[in-house]
């Protein structure tokens, strides 16, 4: 199993353009999560899906959108960078919620800057 | 004041010390999570507890869910212990949010 995988590992963006953000797991995980994380700062969640066709906002959702279309992938999207937007992204996995398989499973992060 | 705080924040230590962090939360819970994140920024999961005492090599985590009060030990630490250590929790009402410590940051010298 390659786990998390994310796309691209670093990106520099201009204030107002759009990217997406890659995140595939092949553990076949119902819950997958984005979060950022700033400097000196905890993980923050973006957005997260408990399965395909589910999404829900986490505690920072604004400026970014998500999809899950499929079990594997959960792609994030930011449509007008800010630089506030800066930070280094994780995608994360897990069995369920509740049972006993919720160890998360992290990607290995993109690194975004935006000037 | 944030609903999950670790402490220290920083920690400097030297090979073969016996080190300690801690990891206190407000919220109510279904688990806790201990993670390492590495300097090139890779996070691992180490453990997910929900009770008791749980290890793993040199490493011990317990929590004490009376207190909301959770401890990440490492018996004599290596300078490849050197990581970022972080708590998280996630919350028991049904949202699956998880709520993430900042982190303490471990440095073990040789």
């Amino acid at each position: 199993n390659a786990g998390v995988t994310q796309t691209p590992k670093f990106r520099i963006l201009k204030i107002g353009q759009s990217m997406t953000l890659q995140c595939t797991q092949d553990m076949n995980h119902n819950y997958m999560y984005w979060y950022r994380q700033d400097p000196g700062m905890g993980l923050k969640l973006i957005y997260y899906s408990v399965g395909a066709g589910i999404t829900d906002k986490g505690e920072v959702p604004n400026g970014y959108n998500v999809s899950r279309s499929t079990t594997e992938d959960f792609p994030l999207r930011l449509e007008l960078a800010a630089p506030s937007q800066t930070s280094v992204y994780f995608c994360a996995s897990t069995w369920t919620s509740g049972g006993p398989y919720n160890e998360q499973f992290f990607g290995p992060g993109t690194r975004l800057t935006v000037l | 004041k944030n609903e999950v705080e670790q402490s220290p924040q920083n920690l400097t230590a030297q090979e073969g010390e016996f080190i300690t962090i801690n990891c206190s939360y407000s919220v109510g819970i279904s688990a806790l999570h201990w993670l390492q994140q590495h300097p090139g920024g890779g996070i691992v999961s180490l453990f997910m507890l929900s009770s008791g005492k749980k290890k793993h090599g040199r490493l011990i985590a317990t929590i004490n869910i009376q207190e909301k009060h959770s401890s990440l030990h490492i018996t004599a630490s290596h300078p490849r212990d050197s990581a970022v250590y972080i708590c998280a929790v996630r919350s028991r009402f049904g949202d699956d949010k998880i709520i993430f410590g900042k982190g303490t940051r471990l440095h073990i010298l040789p």
